[in-house]
């Protein structure tokens, strides 16, 4: 099955820096690689996802890029507000070995901390 | 308005007890998931299903059952509840394993 990795495990930045959160991933066959944001207390909520067909995709502050070639994706957040700390996840699409059906697998999480 | 639903959303039990917490979507989604999220070790898939009759085992599955008999219902289950299930749960759904998946507002379940 995949096994994704994300790195740092913390985060910490000055209000209006920048951040950058990495995952890798071990199964090629993975198309599909979104980006869940969890503020304390709150339930997980995609604020961005890639497909394997797109190398970048950008909405407002958030940009993601994927290199299938390395297996690796990264959440780029431009110009950080405090409003952005949060723990963020990645996942990756992938099927267990054994098994027909897709599922998707997370990193372990990332507590980006924005300070004032 | 469309959203996923979880109760009870907290739970204190005792060990070997056994509970069910439900969870229900409104949006014919067919991909239906579980997962628990305990400090530091992220979210850990527990079933998953695509369909109605349709599961799969996650991470996690030693402990608990799930069923899917119709579309719009995943409940877990525990049949004998042990402390290491304490836990925070989230229940998802989407409308396949490549689209947004829509969490539920968690249960918080503590076993004593």
């Amino acid at each position: 099955g995949e096994n994704v990795e994300q790195h740092p495990s913390t985060l910490s930045v000055q209000e209006g820096d920048s951040a950058v959160i990495k995952c890798t991933y071990s199964d090629s066959a993975s198309n599909y690689f979104p980006w869940y944001k969890q503020e304390l207390g709150k339930r997980p909520q995609l604020i961005i996802d890639i497909r394997s067909n797109v190398g970048e995709k950008k909405d407002q502050r958030i940009a993601v890029t994927l290199n299938k070639t390395a297996k690796h994706f990264s959440l780029h957040i431009t110009e950080t507000q405090p409003e952005d700390s949060a723990v963020y996840f990645c996942a990756a699409s992938g099927t267990d070995r054994g098994s027909t059906l897709g599922r998707l697998y997370f990193g372990r999480g990332t507590q980006l901390t924005v300070w004032p | 308005e469309a959203q996923v639903t979880q109760n009870p959303r907290y739970l204190i039990t005792v060990t070997g007890k056994k509970l069910t917490v439900t969870c229900s979507q409104n949006m014919n989604h067919e991909y239906m998931s579980w997962y628990r999220q305990d400090p530091g070790l992220g979210l850990r898939q527990i079933y998953y299903s695509m369909n109605v009759e349709v599961t799969d085992k996650g991470d996690v599955p030693e402990g608990y059952k799930v069923s899917r008999k119709e579309k719009r219902n995943f409940p877990l289950i525990l049949e004998s509840p042990s402390p290491n299930q304490t836990s925070l749960y989230f229940c998802a759904s989407s409308l396949g394993t490549n689209n947004e998946q829509f969490f539920g507002p968690g249960t918080r379940l503590t076993v004593l």
